[in-house]
């Protein structure tokens, strides 16, 4: 079974950029994640979608980080525009269903360096 | 937010030894797991506990659940190289969000 897949795996821009993350979870997962890791840190959720609706978007900051997940499958999380501190790794994770959340699956990560 | 800590942040012991690392929160949580991140990668689930008390078993690591649900425990015994890595608690709320923990950075050194 093919696991989370996260494109690009790094990326490299300037602040006030704009920039895109792809993300394609496990077939069948209804429950999708996206967290940023800063180093040192551990992951902070920052929008979950059911299907292809939201269910929690509270720690997104909206001014500059928008997610879509169109027809239920892959999703996009953009940042527009970026700033020094956007600097982390963004994960991508999949699960079941809801009430299954605590059995994620990641993908690798794409590591967002902000000059 | 329910906030996790977790203690030691890093530890480095030699190939063999015995290690126990800790995940402490003053909230109560419906679950907890337990990740191990390496390098370049997501993290990848390692266990899940559910009740008070529980203890489970993989291999050489032992995750043990606190009776009152709001911290936990991870012991590995005779640690190898392969045990390096970073290990993520995440305690899942009522409305399943997981809240991870900044992780305990543990290396074994052959």
């Amino acid at each position: 079974e093919a696991g989370v897949a996260q494109s690009p795996r790094y990326k490299i821009i300037e602040k006030r950029q704009s920039v895109a993350f792809w993300c394609n979870p496990i077939s069948g997962h209804a429950t999708l994640y996206w967290y940023q890791q800063i180093l040192g840190q551990g992951p902070k959720l920052l929008i979950q979608f059911q299907n292809n609706g939201v269910v929690d978007d509270s720690q997104l900051p909206k001014d500059r980080f928008s997610a879509e997940r169109l027809k239920g499958v892959d999703s996009t999380l953009k940042i527009q525009p970026a700033k020094l501190e956007d600097s982390a790794v963004y994960l991508c994770a999949s699960s079941l269903i809801r009430g299954a959340s605590y059995e994620q699956y990641f993908g690798p990560g794409t590591r967002l360096t902000v000059t | 937010t329910q906030l996790l800590e977790q203690s030691p942040q890093f530890l480095s012991i030699q190939e063999g030894e015995n290690l126990t690392v800790y995940c402490n929160s003053s909230s109560v949580f419906s679950s907890l797991q337990w990740y191990r991140q390496e390098p370049g990668e997501g993290p990848v689930l390692l266990v899940t506990v559910v009740t008070g008390g529980e203890v489970k078993k993989l291999k050489r690591l032992t995750f043990q659940f606190g009776d009152a649900r709001k911290d936990s425990s991870l012991h590995i015994t005779a640690a190898q190289p392969g045990d390096t890595g970073l290990y993520l608690c995440a305690g899942a709320d009522g409305n399943n969000r997981l809240a991870f923990g900044k992780g305990n950075q543990v290396v074994v050194i052959p």
